[in-house]
This record gives structure tokens, C-alpha cells and sequence, in this order.
């Protein structure tokens, strides 16, 4: 198994562009979730998703969109980006939600 | 705010002691916590876990206390290695009418030098 997966792992944009950050899972977890990581303020939760269908908000979902078509699959988009999206972006499975989550290797983007 | 901290941003060791990590949470009703370790451009990794309906939990080299009276967790590591040197993250399961979900600290940098 791959585990979780994330592309690209480094990323430069600017101000007002667009991305999909992607992550994929190959556990055939129900729950998936992304989390960006910034200096001194450890991992916050953006969104999250309990199965194909269905997301939800988490601590700070503003700027971000999900959308969950398959188990596997559950990439996060950033319509227009802004500097204060700067941060080190992860990805998490689980079989059940709110338990042990295996994380992906991460994604670095920089907004300029 | 963060209802889950750790008591010191970082903690520097000798290799061969013991380490003891410190976690504070806020939240009485929750009922699972979790320890993460994340070495320098990696993605946090699973350590060990602890429900609610216990006090103590043994791994390999580590240890997880919790204490529901004052709302305190820890993790310790036995003859700590210059391969534990990382990040050390507390999670807590906080269920609300929002939903489920776990709420992460702010870690505690362990150094270890020999």
C-alpha cells in the first residue's frame, strides 16, 4: 500500500491564482481531512469527510473547497489565493472518525 | 482558542534518559487522545493512543499517562535516542454539536544530543 499520497510537494503561486492541491488513499478509508500547519500554531483542521458525497467544515475552512466523488480521492482547492495561505498543507485518512489518522508526506505552498 | 497545549515549546535531553513530554486539554467530555511524532518535512505519524477509560497505556519505549482529574496527558519515552529528536503533537477528540474531530496542540520539540 501507498498510503496517503499528496502532489505536487512544493508549490509557488501568486496572489489571486488558483490550485488543487491533490491527495488520494489506497486503505479504502471512509474518513479523509486536510490540515495546514503553520509555525507555532500546529495543525488546524481545514475540512474533512466522512465518505464519498459528504464533507464538512473544519476549524478554518475559509478560502478552501472540498468535494469527495470517490473514497480514494479528496483534493483541496484554492479558488484565489492569498499570502496568508502560505503554510505546509496535509492530508489524513481513517477507517472511523476522530481516531488514529495516517498522514500524507505534505504539500509546501508559498503565495507571493 | 486551543483547548489542547503542551506545557513546553521544546525540551532538550541526553541520549539514554528518559523523556517526558506534558500535554493540558481543556475539554472534560473527551474521551481519546493521541500522540504524534513529526521529524523535520514529514507528515505527523502515529505513536500511541489513549481512551478515556484508561490511565495508562504501554507501547515500545513509550508511555502515555493520562490524568482526568487535572487534565493532564503525557507521553514518555524510555532511554530516549537521537532518533526520537522531532515534534511531538497531542491530539484530543472533542465531539460538539458541530460534530467530531481531533483538535491538535502545539507541539513540543525534543532534542536529543549524545
Amino acid at each position: 500500500n501507498a498510503g496517503v499520497t499528496q502532489t505536487p510537494k512544493f508549490q509557488v503561486l501568486k496572489t489571486g491564482q488558483s490550485m488543487t492541491l491533490q491527495c488520494a488513499q489506497d486503505m479504502n478509508h471512509e474518513y479523509m481531512s486536510w490540515y495546514r500547519q503553520d509555525p507555532g500554531m500546529g495543525l488546524r483542521l481545514i475540512h474533512y469527510s466522512v465518505g464519498a458525497g459528504i464533507t464538512d467544515q473544519g476549524e478554518v475552512p475559509n478560502g478552501y473547497n472540498v468535494s469527495r466523488s470517490t473514497t480514494e480521492d479528496f483534493p483541496l482547492r484554492l479558488l484565489s489565493a492569498a499570502p496568508s495561505q502560505t503554510s505546509v498543507y496535509f492530508c489524513a485518512s481513517s477507517y472511523e472518525l476522530a481516531v488514529e489518522q495516517y498522514f500524507g508526506p505534505g504539500t509546501r505552498l508559498t503565495v507571493t | 482558542g486551543e483547548s489542547v497545549g503542551l506545557h513546553l515549546p521544546t525540551l532538550s535531553v541526553q541520549e539514554g534518559d528518559n523523556s517526558i513530554i506534558n500535554c493540558a486539554y481543556s475539554n472534560s467530555a473527551s474521551d481519546y487522545f493521541i500522540w504524534y511524532k513529526q521529524e523535520s518535512g514529514k507528515g505527523p505519524q502515529f505513536i500511541i493512543d489513549i481512551r478515556s477509560n484508561m490511565d495508562k497505556r504501554q507501547g515500545q519505549r513509550v508511555t502515555v499517562l493520562l490524568n482526568k482529574t487535572v487534565k493532564h496527558l503525557s507521553l514518555q519515552i524510555a532511554a530516549t535516542q537521537p532518533g526520537d529528536s522531532a515534534v511531538y503533537f497531542c491530539a484530543e477528540n472533542i465531539s460538539n454539536q458541530a460534530g467530531t474531530a481531533l483538535i491538535f496542540g502545539k507541539g513540543t520539540t525534543l532534542s536529543v544530543s549524545s
